[in-house]
């Protein structure tokens, strides 16, 4: 089990808005530590979407926006577009673990 | 850019070496790590190196077992990995890591990833 819980799984239509939740502990995320999203096509490397719980990288759309709140973090997804078919993952940093965390990984189908 | 090479196909007990060969940033500036993912599976973080090369974290999984190291007057990345086990097969990324001093590790520029299979 990862350390960050993720749902393995979540879709809507296009033009939808869907969430990604990423729980933690106090350890990590309810420590104050920040959280980081990325988005992974089929044989590609990840690409980071959102850094420091809701910064957008240059060239990312702001249908991606993050939150962070207590022990958790979500990532919102706009205006669904079938290119956004993907696996999301979160990272954080754990201090009981003394190194980074990602989340298990959740898949967007776009229906 | 970022390019790692050294996968392949190393027997259990095995060692493996992977390099990570950077260019268009000032390397000795940045932290670095290595992220694998098992095939069908998710993202896993292994190691971190400071950029210096003096502060160095483990995933509990590798502890003990892998070694990442920096050349910086090559700019170069490795991990070497000893008695390697069937669970360490994956692909292997190297990443440039902001954030180092607040404790925020993320990477916004990643390899593009060499496969380790281990298997006799």
């Amino acid at each position: 089990q990862s350390v960050l819980t993720q749902p393995p799984s979540v879709s809507g239509a296009p033009g939808q808005r869907v969430t990604i939740s990423c729980t933690g502990s106090s350890s990590n995320i309810g420590a104050g530590y920040n959280v980081h999203w990325y988005q992974q096509l089929p044989g590609t490397a990840p690409k980071l979407l959102i850094y420091g719980n809701i910064n957008r990288p240059s060239g990312v759309p702001d249908r991606f926006s993050g939150s962070k709140s207590g022990t958790s973090a979500s990532l919102a997804i706009t205006g669904l577009q079938a290119e956004d078919e993907a696996d999301y993952y979160c990272q954080s940093y754990d201090s009981s673990l003394s190194g980074s965390v990602f989340g298990g990984g959740t898949k967007l189908t776009v229906l | 850019q970022l390019l790692e090479s050294g996968g392949g196909l190393v027997q259990p007990g095995g060692s493996l070496r992977l390099s990570c060969a950077a260019s268009g940033f000032t390397f000795s500036s940045y932290a670095m790590s290595w992220v694998r993912q098992a095939p069908g599976k998710g993202l896993e973080w292994v190691s971190a190196i400071s950029n210096s090369g003096g502060t160095t974290y483990y995933a509990d999984s590798v502890k003990g077992r892998f070694t990442i190291s920096r050349d910086n007057s090559n700019n170069t990345l490795y991990l070497q990995g000893n008695s390697v086990r069937g669970e360490d097969t994956a692909v292997y990324y190297c990443a440039k890591v902001s954030g180092w001093h607040s404790v925020s590790w993320y990477s916004q520029e990643w390899g593009q990833g060499t496969l380790v299979t281990v298997s006799s």
